[in-house]
């Protein structure tokens, strides 16, 4: 089956610096997408939708500005938190689909903002 | 809006129990239906699916069936596994043709704990 991985898988930050998650689609050309945020006991919230070579659409209430998306190849996205704070902290999750359907998600990466 | 919600968990079975949790919906339109499982450290895995009304998606031994009447989309498997442990989401999609490369509705998921 198609494999979404994600990088790195957990990271720890001071309150100011910016953090960059890469997901990668390993065995597919993902020409969408989309991130993710979890919070504890609580259900996936869709932050935006990326496509490769377009600027992402992000949902309402997602500031662009503090997450930046970056989809500039059919196999890698990235998300940056700029100028992260402990209430950005959160698992972030990723998934990606391609022109055969589907949407598969990567394992997820839990940002904890000291 | 569209909405999903599940019923409230953790789940804790024995081995070879009945299991149900439900779920139901809000949305415009017809959506489609999903069940994703989580197992621990890993991503998201579609479980099971339906595009339409009065359709059943199975997969694994598990089941669901798409209820518009009641905007339900209940999971249940007649004999639960220690490896059935995991976390459940209900979701819909609002895409047309029963494709899950639209946006996703999630629940909250169902915490699963089966017992030998």
């Amino acid at each position: 089956g198609a494999v979404v991985s994600q990088h790195p898988s957990w990271v720890i930050c001071k309150s100011g610096t910016s953090v960059k998650i890469e997901c990668r689609s390993l065995d597919f050309q993902a020409t969408t997408m989309f991130w993710y945020r979890q919070f504890p006991k609580q259900s996936l919230m869709l932050m935006a939708t990326s496509n490769e070579g377009s600027k992402a659409t992000y949902e309402q209430g997602v500031e662009k500005d503090k997450f930046l998306i970056n989809h500039a190849s059919l196999t890698l996205s990235t998300l940056t938190v700029t100028s992260a704070h402990p209430e950005d902290s959160s698992f972030y999750i990723c998934s990606a689909s391609g022109t055969g359907g589907g949407q598969f998600f990567g394992p997820g990466t839990r940002l904890t903002v000291l | 809006g569209n909405s999903v919600t599940q019923m409230e968990g953790p789940v804790t079975l024995s081995e070879e129990a009945f299991l149900t949790i439900n779920c139901t919906y809000t949305a415009t339109g017809y959506p489609s239906l999903f069940w994703y499982v989580q197992y621990p450290g890993e991503g998201l895995q579609l479980l099971l699916k339906a595009t339409k009304a009065d359709d059943k998606g199975s997969n694994k031994g598990f089941e669901a069936t798409y209820r518009k009447e009641t905007t339900s989309f209940h999971l249940e498997k007649g004999s639960v596994q220690v490896s059935d442990s995991a976390v459940y989401f209900c979701a819909l999609s609002a895409g047309a043709g029963g494709t899950s490369y639209g946006k996703l509705t999630f629940g909250q998921g169902t915490i699963l704990t089966v017992h030998p």
